[in-house]
Parts: C-alpha cells; structure tokens; sequence
C-alpha cells in the first residue's frame, strides 16, 4: 500500500523567513514519482514539480527548492524568504503506477506566510 | 490549451437528490482522474479510467456512486440518492501516457448538500 505523510498540518511564518515543508512517503515499488501541488485560496490545485525515483538530484527553480532522499523516504519543500502570495496548503502526492494510475496525496500542510 | 473543464463550478442541493457532475479532459489525455476533498479525509481517488475504460473504482465511497465516461472528451460522476456527507469539493483531473504521471487538475465542484 501506498502511503503519504505530511506531520505538519500548520505553519506560520513572518514574511522573508525559509520555511521547509515536510514530506514522508511509503511504497513498495521500486519505481515511483514523487509531486509537489500548491492549493491557494482560489482552490485550485497547482502542479509544483515532479520528481522520479531514479533522481535524487536536488532541485532548485526561484525560491523554490526540493530535497529527495531515498534512504529516508523524504521528499522536504524549501521555501526561500517566504512572501505572502505563497500562503495556500501545500500537498505532496505519491504514485508508483507509471503514469497510468492516480495520486496517493498527503493530508496537506498550511502555509501562512503572515507580513 | 483550456485544461480540464469542470461543470458546474458550485452545486447545492437538497438531500436526495440525483447530482451529476461533468468533466472535459485535456484532448489527447488517455486517463482521467476523479478525486474528492474533505476536511476530514483529504484528497481521496474515487476512480480512474485510462482509454474510456474504467480501471479502478475501488475508492467509490458507495453505491450511491457511479462515474462514466462515454467518449475521450466528457465524463459524468453521479450521485444518486445525495446525502449530506457528500458535500465536498470534486476535481476531475487528466493526464497523458508522456506526462510521466503528471496529473493536469481542473477547478472543481463545490457541492453541498443540505
């Protein structure tokens, strides 16, 4: 069974604070792709990045950065010096049929991002 | 591209009701997601199909439950009696065999039944 664990249901930072959300996964395939959605106030779902289980290069776009570790089923989310636009909950998403079958999806972690 | 196209954005309805919420897949995506969010559950898979076919409808909550999907272009998830405790948001989403599992998420239904 697949499995996503987001521990942190809340965060709340001051603006231009790095803020690192926390994400736990569990599966019993070997090849799998790890996500990233943001979820504004808006509600729509926002794809962040994609990772594979083949590519533990970290991976950096703007303030954005992510930090996959296999031997620690971890895949954290770094903001840098956080703004106020990135207040939303953030959802990490796990799926390990190839493309074909759908997103296991953590509980989610909200951002506040307070000014 | 318009991306997934879901209908309607917002639905209430009374308890009992027959609900048939709609879906429009990016053109050319093989596989369509619908997924539903609640507080208390999070975003939980109800069904998939790949090619018009469904695949797995193990996440259905009930009978109550049926989706289709009669072409590549719509699909229909329907609720029939509603009770209350479906009042949650629904996304449909789409994805293509190259996306490499990238799924594309329309804006989702807000219903609510009271």
């Amino acid at each position: 069974a697949q499995k996503v664990t987001q521990a942190q249901t809340e965060i709340s930072v001051v603006e231009k604070e790095d803020v690192t959300l926390d994400c736990v996964y569990e599966t019993r395939d070997t090849t799998y792709y790890l996500f990233w959605y943001k979820q504004p106030p808006s509600g729509e779902l926002v794809f962040l990045i994609r990772r594979n289980s083949f590519d533990e290069q970290n991976e950096i776009s703007g303030r954005y950065s992510w930090n996959f570790q296999k031997s620690t089923s971890s895949f954290n989310f770094t903001i840098t010096a956080s703004q106020v636009v990135d207040s939303a909950v953030y959802f990490c998403a796990l799926n390990s049929g190839g493309g074909a079958d759908g997103l296991t999806f953590g509980k989610g972690t909200h951002l506040i991002i307070q000014p | 591209d318009a991306g997934v196209i879901q209908s309607p954005r917002h639905e209430v309805t009374e308890m009992g009701q027959e609900v048939t919420l709609r879906c429009k897949p990016i053109s050319g995506h093989n596989s369509l997601f619908w997924y539903r969010q609640t507080m208390m559950r999070g975003l939980e898979l109800l069904i998939y199909f790949n090619n018009n076919v469904p695949i797995d409808d193990s996440g259905m909550p009930e009978d109550r439950f049926s989706a289709k999907m009669p072409n590549a272009s719509f699909s229909t998830l329907k609720i029939q009696p509603s009770e209350p405790r479906d009042s949650a948001v629904y996304f449909c989403a789409s994805s293509h065999p190259e996306s490499y599992a990238e799924a594309f998420f329309g804006q989702g239904t807000r219903l609510t039944v009271v």
